[in-house]
């Protein structure tokens, strides 16, 4: 069965500073990788997904990822965390058994000014 | 904007009461879908469906039942509440069954006392 793991439930960044939050996958087929940002007491938005064509893709808000097959990673990244990009942030995968999505269990990002 | 909205967006009810949760969406989209979010799990399926009067169970579906007899609308009803399904609830819908990203609603904040 698919699982994701996103690696810390918090992080802190300065303003300015680089934003990488984790998200590792496992799924016996190629899937489909998506991020959601999730503001406060608001619905997810999409911000990127992954659907087999460039390995690198790039999402709203700056925000970016690369799908690493290798390692079985789909890391999130942004070089200059701005205030407004704290919220809670979502990594997900394709292969839920009734075409559901399967999310990791997320990652609250706080950017300190 | 998916043109999808959820009703009530906060509710709070007493234990062993019967709650209805809506959503609705706009565009006729075949696939919809409803997942809990709580703190540490993510978001979880509870039911989906794929067309009219055809629903089926997801990961924790008990508790709860559902019904779709209109293609914009899907219900959720709580057939009596338990304060373990205090939490947020979101519909999310689907364009296509090769379309994998799907779109949220605003979600519905549920309080069962």
């Amino acid at each position: 069965a698919q699982s994701v793991t996103q690696l810390g439930s918090h992080v802190s960044v300065s303003e300015g500073a680089l934003v990488l939050l984790r998200c590792n996958y496992s799924s016996s087929v190629p899937p489909y990788l998506f991020w959601y940002v999730q503001y406060p007491n608001q619905g997810l938005q999409l911000l990127l997904k992954y659907t087999s064509a460039a390995t690198l893709v790039k999402g709203i808000n700056g925000f970016e990822a690369e799908f690493k097959k290798s390692e079985t990673s789909f890391h999130l990244t942004k070089p200059s965390a701005h205030m407004s990009d704290a919220a809670e942030y979502f990594c997900a995968v394709t292969g839920g058994s009734q075409g559901n999505l399967i999310f990791g269990k997320g990652t609250k990002l706080s950017v300190k000014p | 904007d998916a043109g999808i909205t959820q009703s009530p967006r906060h509710k709070v009810t007493e234990t062993g009461t019967p709650v209805t949760l809506r959503c609705h969406q706009t565009e006729n989209h075949r696939y919809m879908y409803w997942y809990r979010q709580d703190p540490g799990h993510g978001l979880r399926l509870i039911h989906y469906s794929y067309g009219v009067k055809d629903t089926d169970k997801g990961e924790v579906s008990d508790g709860y039942s559902v019904s779709r007899s209109k293609t914009e609308d899907f219900l959720l009803t709580l057939e009596s509440a338990t304060s373990s399904q205090t939490s947020v609830y979101f519909c999310a819908i689907k364009p296509g069954q090769g379309a994998e990203t799907q779109y949220f609603g605003p979600g519905t904040r549920l309080l069962v006392l």
